[in-house]
């Protein structure tokens, strides 16, 4: 298994483009979200989808919009970039809700906006 | 959605142990206890979980107070490829986290 896979490592828009961060995991977990993570931090959830076709918010939600139209896939788009978006983007899955399971990341995408 | 305490920063020898404390006085009964860590420019990845009782891994150890309201992660022989950023972090059946700034630890060679 591939795992959790995050598309592109890296990235640098202008203020005000928009882009889709991709993420898409091959371990058929029910559970994927999305968190940032700004330098000396913890994360800090973003969006999360507990199933195909159904997505919710998380912390800090503004400015991202996301979908999950397969269980496999669940990319973050940026609508209009800004700099208070740079930041590390890190994408995660896990089997279930149940509290015992184990979370799953991806390496991450490290975005700056100018 | 309770909240952990960690130090800020650990250090430690190489080769030798170390305890990682973690407070979570608000715990309630369905909380587990996780711990991943983060290695430097790379995704958290997951080191251990508990309920009640002490758990060990091919990782690490952890020790559940009696109360639950603390934990500790045990490394038993630290070594380098050890230094990261360690998160504790409390999960129920609801699906958000909480993830605080972790302790970083410092391995000396």
């Amino acid at each position: 298994n591939a795992g959790v896979t995050q598309t592109p490592k890296f990235q640098v828009l202008k203020t005000g483009q928009s882009m889709t961060l991709q993420c898409a995991q091959d371990m058929n977990h029910e559970y994927m979200s999305w968190y940032r993570q700004d330098p000396g931090m913890g994360l800090r959830l973003i969006h999360y989808s507990v199933g195909a076709g159904i997505t919710d918010q998380g912390e800090v939600p503004n400015g991202y919009n996301v979908s999950r139209s397969t269980t496999e896939d669940f990319p973050l788009r940026l609508l209009s970039a800004a700099p208070s978006q740079t930041s590390v983007y890190f994408c995660a899955s896990r089997p279930g809700l149940a509290a015992y399971n184990e979370q799953f990341f991806g390496p991450g995408t490290r975005l700056t906006v100018l | 959605d309770a909240k952990t305490t960690q130090p800020n920063s650990m250090e430690s020898n190489e080769e030798e142990p170390v305890h990682l404390p973690c407070n979570h006085s608000t715990i309630s009964g369905t909380d587990y206890i996780h711990w991943y860590r983060q290695l430097p420019s790379q995704g958290p990845e997951y080191v251990i979980h508990g309920l009640t009782s002490n758990v060990n891994n091919r990782m690490a150890s952890l020790a559940i107070a009696e109360d639950r309201k603390s934990s500790t992660l045990i490394l038993h022989r630290a070594t380098l490829r050890d230094a990261a950023v360690y998160y504790c972090i409390l999960r129920d059946n609801n699906y958000q986290l909480i993830w605080g700034a972790g302790t970083k630890l410092i391995i000396k060679p």
